[in-house]
């Protein structure tokens, strides 16, 4: 089935390291993004990427970093320097073409120890 | 900045009601407004409206944009338990590469 797989769906990080949430999608879609959700709270955009090699900061890019090296696949790192990094993230994708909405993935909640 | 502005936050009714949410939005250059049902996981499409005035209806739900007034509002007619969700509002740019969220309107639904 054609699909946004997110991995792992729950993860711990203790304190000073890095971890890495993955985004695989075989929609053959042009463009990812990463958001971020907290508690009664709508979704804010951390990085996106609309071609293999390249991606764009969001609105809260900071303590995080990203690649692109693959068209199905753009992992996010939540570095230590994140200093509140306890959120539901969320991966979405979409063709490019005009009025074709993003499509989400499962999300990863990720919690410190 | 871009702004998207949802209200009410929250929202609790009882099978059957009718329910109308409302998204007003603020885009330098707009392209789109998008409605998404977002349940435990992976927020759902529910409907995209790019011109004012014309309704957008699936089911019991319904959409309509006012371009003029910059909002949105989305309608669940004979509301069930299986409605209660968080309904998030999404504004897209020309450019088409971003999506500004609102906060959402948990909607809870009671038998």
């Amino acid at each position: 089935d054609g699909g946004i797989t997110q991995s792992p769906k729950y993860l711990f990080r203790k304190e000073g390291q890095n971890v890495t949430l993955s985004c695989e999608q075989n929609l053959n879609h042009d463009a990812m993004y990463w958001y971020r959700q907290d508690p009664g709270q709508g979704l804010r955009l951390i990085y996106y990427s609309q071609i293999v090699n390249d991606f764009q900061k969001g609105d809260i890019a900071e303590g995080y970093s990203v690649s692109r090296e693959k068209k199905e696949s753009f992992p996010l790192t939540v570095t230590s320097a994140q200093k509140n990094p306890t959120a539901f993230y969320l991966c979405a994708s979409r063709t490019h073409g005009s009025h074709q909405p993003q499509h989400f993935g499962d999300g990863t909640r990720l919690s410190i120890l | 900045e871009d702004k998207v502005v949802q209200s009410p936050l929250s929202l609790v009714v009882h099978e059957g009601d009718t329910v109308t949410l409302n998204c007003s939005y603020e885009v330098t250059n707009f392209r789109s407004l998008l409605w998404y049902k977002q349940e435990k996981k992976a927020p759902t499409f529910l409907f995209m409206l790019t011109s004012s005035g014309i309704e957008k209806k699936s089911g019991r739900l319904s959409s309509i944009l006012d371009k003029k007034e910059l909002f949105s509002i989305l309608n669940i007619t004979a509301t069930q338990t299986g409605d209660s969700a968080i309904y998030l509002c999404a504004v897209e740019e020309t450019s088409g590469s971003r999506l500004t969220f609102g906060e959402g309107t948990q909607l809870t639904v009671n038998p």
